[in-house]
């Protein structure tokens, strides 16, 4: 069965400085997307970036990357240069492609706090 | 482009009293629809979700039930609520298939459940 697992409940990181989300994964199904969503306090959902498992190079979006390291089986997200209004909850995701290819489940978060 | 929404945005219900959430689809067709639920402070459990009219997969046994009576249009419902029932629900849609489909969430639901 498919699970994700974020062992990060917290942070807190400089103004500025890099941070790495942790996400570790489980899934038998050899095609599958990783996303990564921010939630910030107003709870609204939002996409950050995907990443698929056939593809070869790390995903990029502006100051999110991806650091897709597939035999082990994880899928970590780092945001460059952090900002204040980087503070909120941070969700990884999976889909399976055949399995169950319209399932797609959540990890348990991890609340990044930025400081001035 | 593709909008979704759902209602109510918020809402207070005594225990044992009936509760429908909907939520709606716009700018696309057949697409999957989700209704997922965040406790205070936690992550998003999947309750069930559709890949079609009157298709439902549940994920959790619980009071609550989903219906999809047309093609854009998703309703969670309990006949009666429990105390456990309250937290933030959200709605999403996707595309029908492939890897690359991401969630397109509503603005949520909270609910207290007294």
């Amino acid at each position: 069965a498919q699970k994700i697992t974020q062992t990060q409940p917290g942070m807190f990181v400089q103004e500025k400085e890099a941070v790495t989300l942790d996400c570790t994964y489980d899934t038998s199904d050899p095609s599958y997307g990783l996303f990564w969503y921010k939630q910030p306090s107003s709870g609204e959902m939002i996409f950050l970036i995907y990443q698929g498992s056939y593809d070869q190079q790390n995903a990029t979006e502006g100051r999110y990357s991806l650091n897709f390291q597939k035999a082990r089986k994880s899928a970590n997200l780092v945001i460059s240069a952090s900002q204040l209004g980087d503070s909120a909850m941070y969700f990884c995701a999976m889909r399976e492609a055949y399995s169950s290819a319209s399932k797609i489940i959540f990890g348990s978060g991890t609340r990044l706090s930025i400081r001035p | 482009s593709q909008t979704i929404h759902q209602w109510p945005a918020t809402l207070v219900q005594p225990v044992g009293s009936p509760l429908s959430l909907e939520c709606t689809v716009e700018g696309t067709s057949n697409p999957n629809l989700y209704w997922y639920r965040q406790a205070a402070g936690r992550g998003l459990q999947l309750l069930f979700y559709s890949v079609g009219i009157g298709q439902i997969s549940s994920e959790v046994p619980q009071n609550l039930s989903a219906s999809r009576p047309q093609d854009r249009q998703f309703i969670l419902s309990s006949k009666k609520l429990l105390l456990s029932d309250s937290g933030f629900y959200l709605c999403a849609w996707s595309v029908p298939a492939g890897v690359t489909g991401e969630l397109f969430f509503g603005e949520g639901s909270r609910l207290t459940v007294l």
